[in-house]
């Protein structure tokens, strides 16, 4: 089955503490995406990467790192976590930035 | 700067009645514009796409949008809404200064009610 997965689902962590959404893809796209959602803002692009080793920043990248090692990995790693990046995240791929298929989402809280 | 409006926050409609979330939207030059739904508890799915060509775009499950340059509108439509169409839909917009990228805008809730 073709599909985004994200892990973990659900993640509750303190402030300052290191962690890693992974993003997995079986699609064989090259485009790749994260997004955070948060109430009346809509989603926000994070980072997003065209192909394996680019990537590029989004409207909200401080906080946060990606990597593209490999096609079909995505991580999104928050070096320090704090409160404000309490939220929604949803990693996302396509064959471009037309039509992207997203992932169910990781609703991350920092305390 | 690329952008999308969604002005309501919330459309409500009953079964079997036509259905209109609105869209506008503010680019320079030509846009290529977007909607996607939104299930509770699930990811956005890509719902249809305007690009160029005819300004009535048709996509899935029965949904279509009109392309309104002059009003600078790309609102989304079906004829006749199904409770199962109870979702949250957002539209998007190619940014064009960076050209590789989508820009969200804030999202509408759709309830249809039997």
């Amino acid at each position: 089955e073709a599909q985004v997965t994200q892990n973990p689902r659900y993640l509750i962590t303190v402030t300052g503490k290191k962690l890693t959404v992974t993003c997995s893809q079986n699609m064989n796209h090259e485009y790749m995406s994260w997004y955070r959602q948060d109430p009346g803002l809509g989603l926000r692009q994070i980072y997003y990467s065209m192909n394996v080793e680019v990537t590029d920043k989004g409207d909200v990248p401080e906080g946060y790192k990606v990597s593209r090692k490999e096609k079909r990995n995505f991580p999104l790693i928050l070096e320090s976590p704090s409160p404000n990046q309490t939220s929604l995240y949803f990693c996302a791929s396509g064959l471009t930035y037309n039509e992207q298929f997203f992932g169910p989402g990781t609703r991350l809280t920092v305390l | 700067a690329q952008s999308v409006a969604q002005p309501e926050d919330q459309v409500n409609v009953a079964e079997g009645n036509p259905l209109t979330v609105k869209c506008t939207y503010s680019v320079s030059g030509n846009p290529y514009l977007f909607w996607y739904v939104q299930y509770p508890n699930r990811g956005l799915q890509f719902l249809l796409k305007y690009i160029t060509g005819d300004n009535l775009v048709k996509g899935s499950y029965g949904f279509e949008a009109e392309f309104n340059k002059s009003q600078t509108s790309f609102h989304l439509k079906k004829p006749s809404a199904l409770v199962s169409d109870s979702a949250l839909y957002f539209c998007a917009v190619r940014d064009m200064e960076y050209g590789n990228k989508l820009v969200f805008g804030a999202g509408t809730i759709l309830r249809v009610k039997s």
